[in-house]
């Protein structure tokens, strides 16, 4: 079963433009990691974040974390056409390496 | 550092016969996994090795499929005998216990296609 649910399943926006996407889990969580998935390759990891951190940054990405409500957002701002891909999270519920990945959002951002 | 690498990269075989996919993780690297991807089931984790040894196997779909990993630098997943169902993208992802934290490297995967 999935842990992690992303949220919109797919985003289409315009070269520019700011793109937020969210993922949804349901027990508590160590770690929590979003990762890209450019098609027909394997996953990237764009970055880690804590259960005791509220707000990361990395480049034109910001990752929020919301314990309480099981709920993390990334924003990548000043979105380019090369940022089209598959966005997953993943999230870590039991303190060992084990990672489960949600479902993904397809973004596509237009030239 | 090369990188995850996985073979082949693509396979295509009829039902019923064996598959082999290898992986070689990062060099160091002391977890190894094993994933497969659908369109209707998304990214699954098959089974996690940590120092070689098979930590977690409850992903694995059923007898048929199976994994080893004799050294760090080397590991298999096989099925046998292989089925329709079980066409996917098959990767591999290799990581580090410290230092980087938790972050995952992965393969360019294996396509599989069984007719």
């Amino acid at each position: 079963s999935q842990q992690g649910e992303e949220d919109p399943q797919a985003l289409s926006i315009q070269e520019g433009e700011n793109a937020t996407m969210n993922c949804s889990y349901k027990t508590s969580i160590n770690n929590l990691q979003w990762y890209r998935q450019n098609s027909g390759r394997g996953l990237v990891h764009l970055i880690l974040i804590r259960s005791n951190e509220r707000e990361k940054h990395s480049g034109r990405l910001r990752v929020t974390l919301d314990t309480s409500k099981k709920s993390s957002s990334l924003l990548i701002t000043a979105s380019r056409a090369a940022d089209t891909a598959s966005y997953f999270c993943a999230t870590d519920t039991s303190g060992t390496y084990k990672y489960i990945f949600g479902t993904g959002t397809r973004l596509k951002v237009l030239a | 550092d090369a990188g995850v690498i996985q073979s082949p990269r693509h396979e295509v075989t009829e039902m019923g016969q064996e598959v082999t996919l290898r992986c070689k993780p990062i060099s160091g690297h002391d977890y190894l996994f094993w994933y497969r991807q659908t369109m209707m089931r998304g990214l699954e984790l098959l089974i996690y090795f940590n120092n070689n040894v098979p930590i977690d196997d409850s992903g694995m779909p059923e007898d048929r499929f199976s994994a080893k990993m004799p050294n760090a630098s080397f590991s298999t997943l096989k099925i046998q005998p292989s089925e329709p169902r079980d066409s996917a993208v098959y990767f591999c992802a290799s990581s580090l216990s410290f230092g980087q934290g938790y972050e995952q490297y992965f393969g360019p995967g294996t396509r599989l296609t069984v007719t």
